[in-house]
């Protein structure tokens, strides 16, 4: 299977400022890649797929890029609604894998 | 709007079968694959398995295999997972997802049942 790793496990930044989160495929995965943002106590929230795309209604502040191993998500101006559990998915392979997870805290 | 309700989530044995169920609203249930997606306590996400809008075809995680069996009744509009030897590591929050279009990724999600497996 496909092995998705998140770097780091937790970014501390400061609100109004910009967050950057990596993951990273062990093999190809195309642009079949995910975000999503999650909250205590919430489901999952699609934020990103293609790689790129946002989803319905994401504020522009959030943004993808990458494609095959190497993927971003950046945030910026950071709010304090931004402070969450984020999470890549690729869904080019069967079976669907998840990173761990990136924890992203006020600093 | 899409909402997803799952249902079914207890405290079982280990062992022990169990089968929940996510009734879907909001969208063409029939014309969407959909995944149950799992989440243990303080952990990330796991995805379990996944079907085909009509259910003739089946996906499953490695840790689930032989033992869970995903199926959906269109006619209701409701997806079902039955879970059969049941053990200590399948406690989790138990999603289920609605595919993206044209993709695996998950554009809606359920509130989540938990399922613990404890003596």
């Amino acid at each position: 299977e496909i092995v998705m790793t998140q770097s780091p496990a937790t970014l501390s930044v400061s609100p109004g400022e910009r967050a950057t989160l990596s993951c990273r495929a062990s093999q190809s995965v195309r642009n079949n890649l995910a975000w999503y943002q999650q909250k205590p106590g919430q489901a999952p929230r699609l934020l990103i797929y293609g790689a790129a795309t946002r989803a319905a209604g994401l504020s522009a502040r959030f943004s993808g890029s990458g494609s095959e191993t190497e993927f971003t998500l950046s945030i910026s101006s950071l709010q304090s609604e931004d402070f969450a559990v984020y999470f890549c998915q690729q869904y080019n392979i069967w079976p669907i894998t998840f990173g761990q997870g990136t924890r992203l805290e006020i600093k | 709007d899409v909402q997803l309700l799952e249902s079914g989530g207890t405290l079982v044995q280990p062992g022990g079968s169990l089968r929940i169920s996510c009734v879907a609203s909001g969208f063409t249930f029939d014309s969407q694959p959909m995944s149950w997606v799992r989440q243990a306590p303080g952990k990330g996400l796991q995805w379990v398995s996944a079907i085909s809008h009509n259910g003739g075809t089946t996906y499953y995680g490695d840790s689930v295999k032989g033992r869970f069996t995903i199926s959906r009744d269109n006619s209701k509009n409701t997806l079902y997972l039955h879970m059969d030897s049941l053990r200590v590591e399948d406690t989790a929050v138990y999603y289920c997802a609605k595919h993206c279009r044209g993709g695996s990724c998950f554009t809606d999600w359920g509130q989540g049942t938990l399922i613990t497996v404890s003596s």
